[in-house]
């Protein structure tokens, strides 16, 4: 299974960007690298996924490195509601179970 | 909100009992996932289940036991329970029966043991 390190913690002001990184060396060319969050007292929640090509959608952007050793989850302008720990997870194509690090916990000052 | 339900929110019991946490899963969606979330060891994987059939298994106690019944809610089992089993259970939900599918997460049963 490919390892992941992503900081313990991070800070960030309201209405500004955050760049969440994630190293994950060790990932293989049919890993699939998904982002998912944890918001305080409630289930995690999905975030978003990507294989080699930046990806996008309502929530955050996913950039994945040309080598794809590492990824950065954008969020564009942080809302206090963005306050939570943001897990990066590699996934295998043909199929593989969620494995929650202990991701970043991300805190939004207002 | 996930679509994905949770009972109890809360349980209190006692060292040595036996309790049963119920899932409803999101409309549609014929997996069902357990997880537990503990201070000491984070969220584990506990087991998979899709269309009533086990798929996948991962850091299950023999003690723990779940299933899934034709309505497709499922139900996970906790026996014999120790002061260590205190912890946040939560269920998620998929359409496929793929580990990679997009998880929605129920908002957890709180158990507590004394």
């Amino acid at each position: 299974d490919a390892k992941t390190t992503q900081p313990n913690s991070m800070e960030s002001n309201e209405e500004e960007p955050v760049h969440l990184p994630c190293n994950h060396s060790t990932i293989s060319g049919t890993d699939y690298i998904h982002w998912y969050r944890q918001l305080p007292s409630q289930g995690p929640e999905y975030v978003i996924h990507g294989l080699t090509s930046n990806v996008n959608n309502r929530m955050a952007s996913l950039a994945i490195a040309e080598d794809r050793k590492s990824s950065t989850l954008i969020l564009h302008r942080a809302t206090l509601r963005d306050a939570a720990v943001y897990y990066c997870i590699p996934l295998k194509s043909s199929g593989d179970k969620l494995t929650f690090g202990t991701g970043t916990r991300l805190a939004v000052r207002p | 909100d996930s679509g994905v339900t949770q009972t109890p929110k809360h349980l209190i019991t006692a060292t040595g009992q036996r309790v049963t946490l119920r899932c409803s899963p999101r409309s549609g969606d014929l997996s069902v996932y357990w997880y537990q979330q503990s201070l000491d060891q984070g969220l584990q994987f506990l087991i998979q289940y899709y269309n009533g059939e086990e798929r996948a298994k991962g850091n299950i106690l023999e003690r723990f036991s779940a299933q899934q019944f034709p309505d497709l809610h499922s139900e996970l089992n906790l026996s014999s329970l120790e002061l260590g089993d205190s912890a946040l259970y939560f269920c998620a939900s998929s359409v496929g029966r793929g580990l990679i599918d997009t998880q929605y997460f129920g908002p957890g049963t709180r158990l507590t043991v004394l």
